[in-house]
């Protein structure tokens, strides 16, 4: 069946420094989400992407969706403490159903 | 925005026992929730889909007889654990799709941590 995976599963950094999390899916996907969790928390809707090499920011978080449509990215410039949280990318199932198949997160923490 | 509540948001029951958990869409209508198992530090997993009018489509590995769905209304799916274990305690999810342009979006329930003693 359709797989999504998600690297790295932990990373952590220093408060100002970069993070990357990498997404690839085993099939073409139609649109890839994001999602970010809180610890105690529920998944919160960050993005979604729909066309092939699409790039969106949303202030120092960049998402980018592969040229294939089968991988995309996550990049998160100076992080900060509020950015503590797992990392969820999303893809659909074949046809239009709403199901979600969801990668298995990186758990982002941040020194101060 | 789109709202969807669950309830309870925590629960402990003893083992043996059954235990109801409610998803609601708060304004607006859903023909399909999905419910998700969390265990810690895991990804979410997909336990079934649940229908309006219909019955649940469940995921491979997860028990039917276990883990009943109902959906009695366009708001409303309901999950019952039934003869819940130990193994059974997890953070269980809903979510709802709505359409949007251009494409569907999932709102997520603030989840039921169950523990089972």
């Amino acid at each position: 069946g359709q797989q999504v995976m998600q690297i790295p599963q932990y990373q952590h950094v220093q408060e100002g420094e970069d993070f990357t999390t990498y997404c690839n899916s085993s099939t073409t996907l139609s649109n890839i989400q994001w999602y970010k969790q809180r610890p105690g928390g529920h998944p919160v809707f960050l993005i979604q992407l729909v066309k092939s090499g699409e790039v969106k920011k949303q202030k120092r978080l960049t998402f980018q969706f592969g040229e294939a449509k089968k991988n995309s990215s996550l990049h998160i410039t100076a992080t900060q403490t509020t950015d503590v949280g797992t990392y969820f990318c999303a893809g659909h199932g074949s046809g239009n159903t709403g199901k979600l198949i969801f990668g298995q997160g990186t758990t982002l923490q941040v020194k101060p | 925005g789109a709202v969807v509540s669950q309830h309870p948001s925590r629960v402990i029951c003893k083992s043996g026992t059954s235990v109801k958990i409610e998803c609601r869409s708060l304004d607006f209508q859903a023909t399909t929730m999905f419910w998700y198992r969390q265990f810690p530090k895991q990804s979410l997993m997909l336990m079934a889909t649940s229908n309006e009018g219909s019955k649940a489509t469940y995921e491979q590995g997860v028990e039917k007889d276990k883990f009943l769905i109902n959906h009695a209304s366009l708001t409303l799916s309901t999950l019952t654990v039934t003869s819940a274990h130990p193994e059974d305690s997890s953070f269980y999810i809903c979510s709802a799709p709505r359409q949007g342009l251009p494409v569907m979006r999932q709102y997520f329930g603030p989840g039921t941590r169950l523990t089972v003693t």
